[in-house]
């Protein structure tokens, strides 16, 4: 069965960097594209970014244009998202989810907590 | 960029009754439309796609309809695991919009 775990939040500084990783098993990650999603506190859920099965193709939400940069390890069937000048309205758990788009496959979320 | 907006925000009901959830598009998104489920602590999970499609396992009592800009979701008999925030999304090949939530709560 498809499983997604995410793994890397924490609490971090304002303009601090991390790096979310997720790993997949279950499907053929290589052929499928991959997104990250975010949740911040009582709001909806909120498409961060997307990347293509071979990482010809990427875009992002405007919110982290400029700052975070999503990519894959297809070797490792793992996705990234690196993080950088993070902002306080950055808090979050974030999701990686198999495909763009319509999201069937969800993680189960890290934690990602921006503070002084 | 398309704007999903949903109502109520919060909706108390009772086991057993017939609840409705209204998504409206900021312009028409065809049949785009999914609909999710979301408890505490957990990840979405999808129960719609292309407005009335049930995923795999989702119960019958749950229903989704509407085209253009209005759509609906409806839970017939509502049971005690139904309580929780339901979101649509409008949604292409590649990114979603999500709308902000109607949270289904116990009377």
């Amino acid at each position: 069965q498809v499983q997604l775990v995410e793994s890397g939040g924490g609490l971090v500084k304002p303009g601090g960097s991390l790096r979310l990783s997720c790993a997949a098993s279950g499907f053929g990650f290589r052929d499928y594209y991959m997104s990250w999603l975010r949740q911040a506190p009582g709001k909806e859920p909120e498409w961060v970014s997307y990347i293509s099965a071979t990482s010809s193709y990427t875009n992002y939400a405007d919110s982290v244009k400029g700052r975070f940069t999503i990519s894959r390890d297809n070797a490792k069937n793992t996705l990234y998202l690196q993080m950088n000048r993070l902002r306080v309205e950055d808090t979050a758990v974030y999701y990686c989810g198999r495909d763009g788009g319509l999201q069937r496959y969800w993680g189960q979320g890290t934690l990602v907590t921006v503070s002084s | 960029d398309i704007q999903m907006t949903q109502s109520p925000s919060t909706l108390a009901a009772s086991v057993g009754d017939r609840v409705t959830i209204t998504c409206r598009a900021s312009q028409s998104i065809r049949s785009f439309l999914a609909w999710y489920q979301q408890k505490p602590g957990k990840a979405p999970k999808l129960l719609i796609n292309r407005v009335s499609i049930l995923e795999s396992g989702v119960p019958s009592r749950f229903s989704g309809g509407g085209s253009g800009t209005e759509f609906t979701l409806t839970i017939s008999s509502l049971q005690p695991d139904d309580f929780a925030t339901y979101y649509c999304q409008h949604y292409d090949n590649y990114v979603g919009t999500f709308g902000q939530g109607t949270k289904v709560e116990i009377q």
